[in-house]
């Protein structure tokens, strides 16, 4: 089948710049958000998550923002390193969706140095 | 490290073919989700296990089953396996049955369906 990977939008950004990585969710009423990294050759590593009660949460060089008037998540990396490199990838939660977790296409990082 | 262990990391079988998959939940968890990752993509929920019943399930065949023991580790079983069966295939736990707590996830089984 067709490789989606090769389109997967991209992001670079010099070492020690801050990156913005955004994502656009299908449901209104999802109530659950959540973001997770992923290397090469490895599982999803979760990042940070917020719930729909929160338009903001902040972690250790890392802030989610939440608009759900537009459906729109994004991840704010601060100070980015080479380590950060990888694709990311958003994913939410409804009860429309049952007890699973709806993944995003991904987006890939790539931090120059 | 998240504690959730899979086995094995790689496989080819042949169309055709069955194959099962194995997990072990991080130590406290009861409950294990598996995601089927194509290349270049998302993972796609195939279906969750809460306290050895399947607790949800996605759009998925049912080629595609699954088993949960005691000590909350986890089996996925593929029958008549096809070519688009190729796949990374992740496993993650978390605790409480809900979809809206952290998920934390295996490295994942590479499968080749030849």
């Amino acid at each position: 089948g067709e490789s989606v990977g090769l389109h997967l939008p991209t992001l670079s950004v010099q070492e020690g710049d801050n990156s913005i990585i955004n994502c656009a969710y299908s449901n209104s009423a999802s109530d659950y958000f959540i973001w997770y990294k992923q290397e090469s050759g490895k599982g999803p590593q979760f990042i940070i998550d917020i719930r729909s009660n929160m338009d903001k949460r902040q972690g250790q060089r890392v802030t989610v923002l939440l608009n759900k008037t537009v459906k729109h998540l994004s991840l704010q990396i601060a100070a980015t390193q080479p380590g950060d490199s990888a694709v990311y990838f958003c994913a939410e939660r409804s009860e429309e969706y049952g007890n699973k977790l709806v993944f995003g296409a991904g987006t890939i990082l790539r931090v120059k140095s | 490290e998240t504690g959730v262990t899979q086995s094995p990391t790689h496989l080819i079988k042949t169309r055709g073919q069955q194959v099962t998959l194995r997990c072990s939940s991080q130590s406290g968890h009861n409950t294990v989700s598996w995601y089927q990752q194509a290349l270049g993509q998302g993972p796609q929920f195939i279906f969750q296990y809460y306290r050895e019943e399947e607790n949800g399930r996605g759009n998925f065949p049912p080629r595609f089953s699954g088993l949960q023991f005691p000590n909350y580790s986890s089996e996925l079983n593929v029958n008549a396996l096809e070519l688009d069966d190729s796949a990374l295939y992740l496993c993650a736990s978390t605790n409480g049955g809900l979809a809206k707590n952290i998920q934390y996830f295996g490295a994942g089984t590479r499968l080749s369906v030849l």
